[in-house]
């Protein structure tokens, strides 16, 4: 049973870029949820997608979005890359209501 | 608003040891709290979390941690300090079950042999 899986691994973007994150979760959840760790710091939520819609947001701008496709997969979006967006993104899966996330190894996104 | 605070970003026990990693809390509502350690290059893994019922949870790897409501803590204890127990660890809470975490900044766990 495959767990969570996250990709690309690693990818380098320039500022004002625009980068697209991929994420399969785990077989039987329905719930995904995006998050950003900078390097020293604890995850801060994105959002998190149940039933193809954003279900909540967390306090980031709108250059941050996402999709949910049918097969509970998810994509996060980052336009206009700043330095600051440089960070390892997580995903994790989950059953709604069930309240344990598993997560994936995470994307590393530097930005030059 | 809730917030996590995790006392010493770094921690260092001797192998053997009691391992003792400290976590707050502030909610206005009564928290689900959970611990997640993180192995170098690998995502968040789940040690024990707290929703309901009795308030000192079992976890994987041997950790434990009691949920004390009157000092808003959920501290992380393994009796015996293991070299593979080196990692970061994280706090984390929510108001709901399945709601965004609130994280704490994290604590890195060194074990000495």
């Amino acid at each position: 049973d495959a767990g969570v899986t996250q990709s690309p691994t690693h990818l380098i973007k320039t500022r004002g870029q625009q980068v697209t994150l991929r994420c399969s979760p785990k077989s039987g959840h329905d719930t995904v949820s995006w998050y950003q760790q900078a390097l020293g710091q604890g995850p801060q939520f994105i959002f998190q997608y149940y039933e193809e819609e954003e279900r909540q947001r967390g306090n980031f701008p709108d250059r941050f979005s996402g999709h949910q496709f049918p097969n509970y997969s998810s994509e996060l979006n980052v336009n206009a890359l700043l330095l600051g967006d440089s960070a390892l993104y997580l995903c994790a899966s989950s059953r709604i209501n069930t309240g344990e996330l598993f997560f994936g190894e995470g994307s590393r996104l530097t930005v030059l | 608003a809730q917030s996590v605070t995790q006392l010493g970003s770094h921690v260092s026990v001797s192998e053997g040891a009691l391992v003792l990693l400290r976590c707050n809390y502030s909610s206005s509502v009564p928290p689900y709290l959970f611990w997640y350690v993180q192995y170098p290059n690998q995502g968040l893994q789940l040690l024990l979390k707290y929703t309901t019922g009795a308030t000192l949870v079992k976890g994987i790897n041997g950790f434990e941690a009691e949920f004390k409501k009157s000092e808003t803590s959920f501290h992380l204890t393994k009796p015996s300090a293991h070299m593979s127990d080196a990692a970061e660890y994280f706090c984390a809470v929510s108001d709901r079950v399945d709601y965004q975490l609130i994280w704490g900044a994290g604590t890195k766990l060194i074990i000495k042999p």
